[in-house]
């Protein structure tokens, strides 16, 4: 069955640092990868995705995403974090027998000014 | 062309009423999921329907909980008797689902608290 992991439960940076959150895959066939943000009391937002082509996959607000096929993995990264950017991360895959997406656990970025 | 539209965004039940969940997908999406989020955890898938048909129900509890999205009008999802461990945010996503790369848009969720 497909599935993702996100080690760790909260990630916290200083303003102005580059921040990675993690996530790692584990699928039958092509993996398609998602990352959504959720907001305080909001629902999630798209922030981009991987379906083939580039290993970095550039996304909304700053974002960007590398496809490690060897690692399994599909790390979330920002070059200079925002206190804005505090919020809860999700990394999904898609199913791709059921179309179903599936989801992380989440991992609550926190950025300190 | 309006996003996920979840209603009601708030609802409150006493404890053995029914709960019913609207979600209206964006336009010319054909398919919807339904998770539940509890506090500080993640989201629960619990049933990925398309027009007219339950795709998979795997994560809906097996009593008191249904869901469905007919030809007409928005998803419905449906808790009957609800108790207290039903407080959630339950949100719906749909998508447009050409391939499976296609990204799914979620509504703003619907927060239930039974008193």
């Amino acid at each position: 069955a497909q599935s993702v992991a996100q080690p760790e439960d909260q990630v916290n940076v200083a303003e102005g640092n580059p921040l990675t959150v993690k996530c790692t895959y584990s699928v039958s066939g092509n993996p398609y990868l998602f990352w959504y943000v959720q907001y305080p009391n909001r629902g999630l937002q798209f922030l981009l995705k991987y379906i083939t082509g580039d290993n970095l996959v550039k996304g909304s607000y700053g974002f960007e995403a590398e496809f490690n096929k060897s690692q399994t993995s599909f790390h979330l990264k920002k070059p200079s974090a925002l206190v804005s950017d505090s919020a809860l991360y999700f990394c999904a895959v898609r199913d791709y027998n059921t179309d179903k997406l599936i989801f992380g656990t989440g991992t609550r970025l926190q950025v300190f000014p | 062309n309006a996003g996920v539209m979840q209603n009601p965004r708030h609802l409150v039940r006493r404890r053995g009423q029914e709960a019913r969940l609207r979600c209206s997908p964006m336009k010319g999406h054909s398919h919807v999921y339904w998770y539940r989020q509890l506090p500080e955890e993640g989201l629960k898938f619990m049933v990925y329907l398309q027009k007219e048909n339950i795709i998979d129900e795997s994560g809906m509890p097996k009593e008191r909980f249904s869901a469905e999205f007919p030809k007409e009008g928005p998803s419905i999802l449906r808790i009957q008797q609800v108790v207290r461990g039903d407080s959630a945010a339950y949100f719906c996503a749909s998508s447009d689902i050409g391939t499976a790369a296609t990204e799914a848009f979620f509504g703003q969720g619907t927060r239930l608290t039974v008193v």
